[in-house]
C-alpha cells in the first residue's frame, strides 16, 4: 500500500506571496492532519480534517487554512507569507482520526520564504 | 495529554540493543504511550504504542513499568540507519466525542546516535 505523499517536496516563495501544499493520504484513510516543524518550535499541530470538515485546529493564525476533498486528499494554504513561515510542513493520515488511531506521516514539503 | 521527559541524546554501538527511556509520571489511566522517530528532515515514522502491557513488533519492543510512569523503547540490534530523533508521546485513548482528535504533541525527543 502506498504511503502518504506530499507535493511539492521543496518550494521557495517570497514574503507576501501565498502557497498551497498538497497531501494524498494512504488509501482508505479519511483523516488528514497537518503539522509545521521549525528548529525553534519543533513539531506543532496545525489542523485536522475528516470527511471534508475541519474538526480540530492548533494555535496558528488565520493565514493558515486548509481543506479536504471528497477523496480525502487535502491541501493547506498559507497566505501573506512571512519569513517565519519557513518550515517543513508535514501531513499525516489515519483511518478516522481517533485518539488511538495511528498517524502515518508523509515526507513533508520544505518551504523557504525569502 | 501528559507531559513526557526524555534524555536529549544517547549513543549506542552498532549491533547492540538501544534502550531509550521516557518518563511520563503524570500519565492517566486512559493514556497510551506512542513512539515515533524522525530521521533527519524526513517525516516522523511510527514505531510502536501501548497502554499497559509490553508490546513488540518487527521494529522494536516497548516496556511499560507497572505503575505506567515510565517506559523504555528497545531496538534489539541497532544499525547505523537507526540514527534518528526518537519521540515518546502520551495520548488520551478511547472513543472521543465531537470535534476530532488533537494533534500529536511532540517534545524535543532523544537524538540517538548509533556508533560504528
Amino acid at each position: 500500500k502506498a504511503g502518504v505523499t506530499q507535493t511539492p517536496r521543496y518550494l521557495i516563495k517570497t514574503r507576501g506571496q501565498q502557497v498551497t501544499l498538497s497531501c494524498s493520504p494512504i488509501s482508505g484513510h479519511r483523516s488528514v492532519s497537518w503539522y509545521q516543524q521549525t528548529p525553534g518550535q519543533g513539531l506543532q499541530f496545525l489542523f485536522e480534517y475528516f470527511s471534508e470538515t475541519q474538526r480540530n485546529k492548533g494555535n496558528f493564525p488565520g493565514r493558515f487554512s486548509g481543506r479536504q476533498f471528497s477523496n480525502s486528499r487535502s491541501e493547506m494554504n498559507v497566505s501573506t507569507l512571512e519569513l517565519g513561515d519557513s518550515a517543513l510542513y508535514l501531513c499525516a493520515s489515519s483511518l478516522d482520526g481517533g485518539t488511538t488511531d495511528t498517524q502515518y506521516f508523509g515526507p513533508g514539503t520544505r518551504l523557504t520564504v525569502l | 495529554d501528559a507531559k513526557t521527559t526524555q534524555p536529549p541524546s544517547m549513543d549506542c554501538a552498532e549491533g547492540r540493543a538501544a534502550n531509550l527511556p521516557c518518563n511520563h509520571s503524570t500519565i492517566s489511566g486512559n493514556e497510551y504511550v506512542y513512539w515515533y522517530r524522525q530521521i533527519h528532515s524526513q517525516g516522523p515514522q511510527y514505531i510502536i504504542h501501548g497502554l499497559k502491557n509490553n508490546e513488540t513488533n518487527e521494529m522494536a519492543s516497548l516496556i511499560i513499568t507497572e505503575d505506567r510512569k515510565s517506559s523504555t523503547l528497545i531496538l534489539p540490534h541497532a544499525t547505523l540507519r537507526d540514527t534518528a530523533v526518537y519521540y515518546c508521546i502520551v495520548r488520551v485513548g478511547g472513543v472521543y466525542s465531537g470535534g476530532g482528535a488533537d494533534g500529536l504533541t511532540f517534545g524535543k525527543g532523544t537524538h540517538l546516535i548509533i556508533q560504528p
